[in-house]
């Protein structure tokens, strides 16, 4: 079944440390993969977006993330984590850009300790 | 620059009543949506509609209906609420897929 996978379901990093949120995807080709963030009581805010070409994407925040299609992941990144990036992160695929349904990993909570 | 506007944000209902969520976007996309919102499940989809005039079924659409009044407009019903309703439901639209843009969401308890 096709599926979009977050293995980490917290995460705790001190400010200022670096950051990595896992994000894996079972589907036959390669689909439009994106990266949302969620503050408390808020929508969903995207971060950044891969369609194709250039593997590593940057994004909003100082966020970046990379496609690698061997491992089909898409993790995202930060060097340098600040407080106010404590939140709710959701990897998320788009397959049929007919319907652009997407879906969505189960979350990522990110704790900042300062 | 509204976006995508949800109504009502909370509401409580009592088991077996009815209610609407409305859900109008201003950015004249052709696809809307609406998901809901459970604790350590991510977003599920329940109804979609890729144009005016379709809809269709999501991966949890027991329960509800939907209504594409117009290209702006998407609304859901619950015709009998039940306690596993009880979610916050998020509205969204998009253009080709290219991403999607959320509302501020509706929390919902069904008591």
């Amino acid at each position: 079944a096709q599926s979009v996978t977050q293995p980490d379901i917290h995460i705790t990093v001190s400010e200022g440390a670096s950051l990595e949120l896992r994000c894996n995807y079972s589907y036959g080709a390669t689909p439009y993969l994106f990266w949302y963030v969620q503050s408390p009581g808020q929508g969903l805010q995207l971060l950044l977006k891969y369609f194709s070409g250039d593997t590593l994407v940057q994004g909003i925040k100082g966020f970046e993330a990379e496609f690698k299609r061997s491992q089909s992941s898409f993790n995202l990144r930060k060097p340098s984590v600040h407080w106010s990036d404590a939140a709710e992160y959701f990897c998320a695929v788009v397959i049929n850009t007919n319907a652009g349904k997407s879906t969505f990993g189960d979350g990522t909570t990110l704790t900042v300790k300062p | 620059n509204a976006g995508v506007t949800q109504t009502p944000k909370f509401q409580v209902l009592k088991t077996g009543q009815s209610m609407t969520l409305q859900c109008a976007q201003d950015m004249n996309h052709n696809s809307m949506y609406w998901y809901r919102q459970d604790p350590g499940m991510g977003l599920r989809l329940i109804y979609y509609s890729a144009s005016e005039g379709t809809t269709d079924k999501g991966e949890v659409p027991n329960g509800y209906n939907v209504s594409r009044l117009n290209k702006r407009e998407f609304s859901l019903r619950l015709e009998s609420a039940a306690p596993s309703q009880t979610s916050v439901y998020f509205c969204a639209s998009s253009e080709d897929g290219s991403r999607a843009f959320f509302g501020q969401g509706t929390r919902l308890t069904v008591v």
